[in-house]
């Protein structure tokens, strides 16, 4: 299986304050096809997960560009410029290049 | 909108099954994936698998094969997720959710969430 290590684990931001989130692959995730299915989701405290981010950098429908993913092979980023009240949860990553996984989590709370 | 309204609580004993279900709205139902993932009290989120609900083809992790089983009935537009041989490691919440069809395909619009609680 292909592990997505997440990091840091704990992420303790003030608002407004720009923060990123590294997902680091163990194996490559572009594809033969030239697509890089890797995915960013936020789950709020006591709500489902929510995609933010698709195909590395895609900014999902309704979500703020205060977000923002890159990255390629095995080494992503997603980061937060100016963070709000309304970002604080747990980020997953996932790939679905290969048989889907997901990262452990960060977890974004206030300092 | 998209809208995926999950079925309720469930409370069942060891050794026992259970079915979630999942109907859909919003969308052509039969045109996308239905992925079903779980979380774990406490736990990140572990992809189970998907169904194709427009010819019924699945796919599975293989940790979940034998104890998963996803089927959808087109008539009603609600998928099915029926877990079986329960133990308390299969406590957790259940989330069916939309995904593309094809290469890649992801959870991208999720339903509310089942919590299942295996106890005797």
């Amino acid at each position: 299986d292909v592990v997505l290590t997440q990091t840091p684990s704990i992420l303790s931001a003030t608002i407004g304050q720009s923060v990123s989130i590294s997902c680091r692959s163990s194996q490559s995730l572009l594809d033969s096809d030239g697509n890089t299915y890797l995915y960013w989701f936020l789950q709020r405290p006591g709500q489902s997960p929510q995609r933010l981010i698709y195909l590395v950098s895609n900014l999902g429908s309704g979500v703020p560009n205060r977000f923002s993913g890159s990255g390629s092979g095995t080494d992503f980023t997603l980061k937060i410029s100016g963070v709000e009240a309304e970002d604080l949860g747990v980020y997953y990553c996932m790939q679905a290049t290969h048989a889907p996984t997901f990262g452990a989590g960060t977890k974004l709370e206030l300092k | 909108q998209v809208q995926l309204q999950q079925s309720g609580t469930e409370l069942v004993k060891p050794a026992s099954s259970v079915k979630i279900s999942c109907k859909a709205s919003g969308y052509t139902f039969t045109s996308n994936y239905m992925h079903w993932i779980r979380q774990q009290p406490g736990n990140g989120l572990e992809w189970i698998g998907w169904i194709y609900p427009g010819n019924g083809n699945t796919k599975y992790n293989q940790k979940f094969d034998g104890k998963a089983t996803l089927t959808a009935d087109k008539s009603s537009s609600t998928a099915y997720m029926q877990l079986s041989s329960l133990t308390s490691e299969d406590s957790a919440v259940y989330f069916c959710a939309r995904g593309w069809k094809g290469k890649g395909s992801y959870p991208a619009y999720w339903g509310q969430g089942t919590l299942v609680t295996v106890s005797s």
